[in-house]
């Protein structure tokens, strides 16, 4: 019954760093999704996935890479993180329709210095 | 102009009183309407959705006004673990979700 689990919870990165985000669900959702948060700005989508295989780019793609290997995961990745990328990841998925909402993880903080 | 606009509030309201605030969005193609909660440092959780009828879950009153494009939420009764941050969200025909920056609410004993 974990929903929708992501990992790391917490990372601090150097400028310049790499490093990949997990979102993992066990609801067999169809849809994946990764948005950021930051202060007055409410969550932007970054990337999402409608199934296994796919990607799309959402409102703020730029220096994010995602895959979606298997269905039940989705991974974001930085390949050169910046200060600008500091902020909360949460990821989300629904079923096909998507009519009941969506599910989201607990969250990744990531602090880039 | 953002897609879907808040008051941020906050709004601070004793106990037992009725709170209510809007949200506006800007594409007259959206789909679905909804009404997150999120407390403090934590993800998202959803509180109900809007239907065109309008609803209640409880205390709480969603309204949507598709002329207009705005939606409402009215809590009653509010209670001390009603403070949280409310997250208008709207989906649009391509099952994304577009967030309102929040409204903050915070109920005082």
């Amino acid at each position: 019954n974990a929903g929708v689990t992501q990992t790391p919870k917490f990372r601090v990165l150097k400028t310049g760093q790499s490093m990949t985000l997990l979102c993992a669900q066990d609801m067999n959702h169809e849809y994946m999704y990764w948005y950021r948060q930051d202060p007055g700005m409410g969550l932007r989508l970054i990337h999402y996935s409608v199934g296994e295989g796919t990607t799309a780019k959402g409102e703020v793609p730029d220096g994010y890479n995602v895959s979606r290997l298997k269905k039940q995961n989705f991974l974001l990745g930085l390949e050169s993180a910046a200060p600008s990328q500091t902020s909360v990841y949460f990821c989300a998925s629904t079923p096909e329709t998507g009519y009941y909402g969506y599910t989201f993880g607990s969250g990744t903080r990531l602090t880039v210095v | 102009r953002k897609e879907v606009e808040q008051d941020p509030g906050p709004f601070n309201v004793p106990e037992g009183a009725t709170v209510a605030f809007n949200c506006t969005y800007s594409n007259s193609a959206s789909q679905s309407f909804f009404w997150y909660r999120q407390d403090c440092r934590k993800e998202p959780k959803l509180l109900m959705s809007v239907y065109s009828s309008g609803n209640e879950d409880g205390r709480f009153t969603a309204q949507l006004n598709r002329a207009s494009q705005y939606i409402s939420l009215l809590i009653r009764d509010s209670k001390l673990s009603d403070s949280a941050t409310y997250l208008c969200v709207v989906r649009g025909d391509d099952y994304k979700l577009s967030f309102g920056a929040g409204t903050t609410v915070t109920v005082r004993a």
